[in-house]
């Protein structure tokens, strides 16, 4: 069935490099995502999203790519450091109410 | 701004009980909140999307008997487990949309459930 799903489960990264976490999604017909960061037994707090008519969108040290074409997705945090070690979630809107289709997950570890 | 609380933080009971989670949105009304099941080392998956006034509407595999979903008021939405089992031992959090305002949802810091 269709999903949104991530290629990696765990990235490690050494602090101060850049990470670069990616998404695939199967519905080319969404038109929001979204990325999520999750702490150990906290809820999700939201980075930042984008919608399907851009290609780029960039927060602070945080740059979402969104590739339409290829039904792909990514975060990219530059200067990551040792607080930036959680779990990173895309999701994809479905729905006329919201609803939110969320990724398996990938496991960032920021070594110091 | 923008905070969604919810209470308890974390639970224990008894197989066979019923066991009530609230979801309140602090400081914004929300028309719409959404109630998601996340196991260990797993996703979120969304488990129904509740509408203030109205029946809740609820994910294929969710058991609307099991789950009951109240959304009295624009600022609480309530999660009842009924006749939990060991197997409902699980992560509930819950999100909030500003009424109309932007589709950013809020989420909650979770429920942590455990049935002995």
């Amino acid at each position: 069935g269709e999903s949104v799903g991530l290629h990696l489960p765990t990235l490690s990264v050494q602090e101060g490099d850049n990470s670069i976490i990616n998404c695939a999604y199967s519905n080319s017909a969404s038109d929001y995502f979204i990325w999520y960061k999750q702490e150990s037994g906290k809820g999700p707090q939201f980075i930042i999203d984008i919608r399907s008519n851009m290609d780029k969108r960039q927060g602070q040290r945080v740059t979402v790519l969104l590739n339409k074409t290829v039904k792909h997705l990514s975060l990219q945090i530059a200067a990551t450091q040792p607080g930036d070690s959680a779990v990173y979630f895309c999701a994809e809107e479905r729905g006329s109410q919201g609803n939110l289709i969320f990724g398996k997950g990938t496991k960032l570890s920021v070594k110091p | 701004g923008a905070v969604v609380s919810q209470h308890p933080s974390w639970v224990i009971c008894k197989s066979g009980t019923s066991v009530k989670i609230e979801c309140r949105s602090l400081d914004f009304q929300a028309t719409t909140m959404f109630w998601y099941r996340q196991f260990p080392k797993q996703s979120l998956m969304l488990m129904a999307t509740s509408n203030e006034g109205s029946k809740a509407t609820y994910e294929q595999g969710v058991e609307k008997d099991k789950f009951l979903i109240n959304h009295a008021s624009l600022t609480l939405s309530t999660l009842t487990v009924t006749s939990a089992h060991p197997e409902d031992s699980s992560f509930y959090i819950c999100s909030a949309r500003v009424a109309g305002g932007p589709q950013e949802q809020y989420f909650g810091p979770g429920t942590r459930l455990t049935v002995t």
